[in-house]
């Protein structure tokens, strides 16, 4: 089955400064890569997604990269604010046909310093 | 509009003890999940169930059974509690994005 590894497991950036967030994933036959924000006593919350035939979107201030080739994708956040901090996850699965079995990585907890 | 709303909240059991947790969804989605959540390995599917009547086992299956009552409701059954299964479990509906409820906190002494 699928295995998604993601890197780091805490996270500490200067409020304004960039994170950013690595994940790898081992079954070549997935497309569907989205991200996940945990705000503490919250279930998890979609904040971007990606499919294989792209490698690259964006969202304001949050932008997702895919390498196929490599088989490992990335969030990154710029300008953070006190509010992006939270724990993020990473997951990934074949989509095609309206069933998401998502495998998800461990969790980053990202911390805003002031 | 609740979304996906999962009962109890908490609750501790005895080792042995059974209890069923509750989720109920008001989106009309196909598909529901049950994961579990500890700490340092991420969320891990229990069970899933493709649409009404379907149910399949996912990662981590073992001690857990589940109901797909109708389109809205998917419940997870622990037969006997175990330590182990001291976990928060969410509920989550939908295909492509998935919409998780809140979260049950489930401590087994």
């Amino acid at each position: 089955g699928e295995n998604v590894e993601q890197h780091p497991s805490t996270l500490s950036v200067q409020e304004g400064d960039s994170a950013v967030i690595k994940c790898t994933y081992s079954d070549s036959a997935s497309n569907y890569f989205p991200w996940y924000k945990q705000e503490l006593g919250k279930g998890p919350q979609l904040i971007i997604d990606i499919r294989s035939n792209v490698g690259e979107k964006k969202d304001q201030r949050i932008a997702v990269t895919l390498n196929k080739t490599a088989k490992h994708f990335s969030l990154h956040i710029t300008e953070t604010q006190p509010e992006d901090s939270a724990v993020y996850f990473c997951a990934a699965s074949f989509s095609g046909f309206g069933n998401e079995k998502l495998t998800f990585g461990t969790g980053t907890r990202l911390t805003i310093i002031p | 509009n609740a979304g996906v709303t999962q009962t109890p909240k908490f609750q501790v059991l005895k080792t042995g003890q059974s209890m069923t947790l509750q989720c109920a969804q008001d989106m009309n989605h196909n598909s529901m999940y049950w994961y579990r959540q500890d700490p340092g390995m991420g969320l891990r599917l229990i069970y899933y169930s493709a649409s009404e009547g379907t149910t399949d086992k996912g990662e981590v299956p073992n001690g857990y059974n589940v109901s797909r009552l109708n389109k809205r409701e998917f419940s997870l059954r622990l037969e006997s509690a175990a330590p182990s299964q001291t976990s928060v479990y969410f509920c989550a509906g939908g295909a492509g994005e998935l919409f998780f409820g809140e979260g049950s906190r489930l401590t087994v002494l």
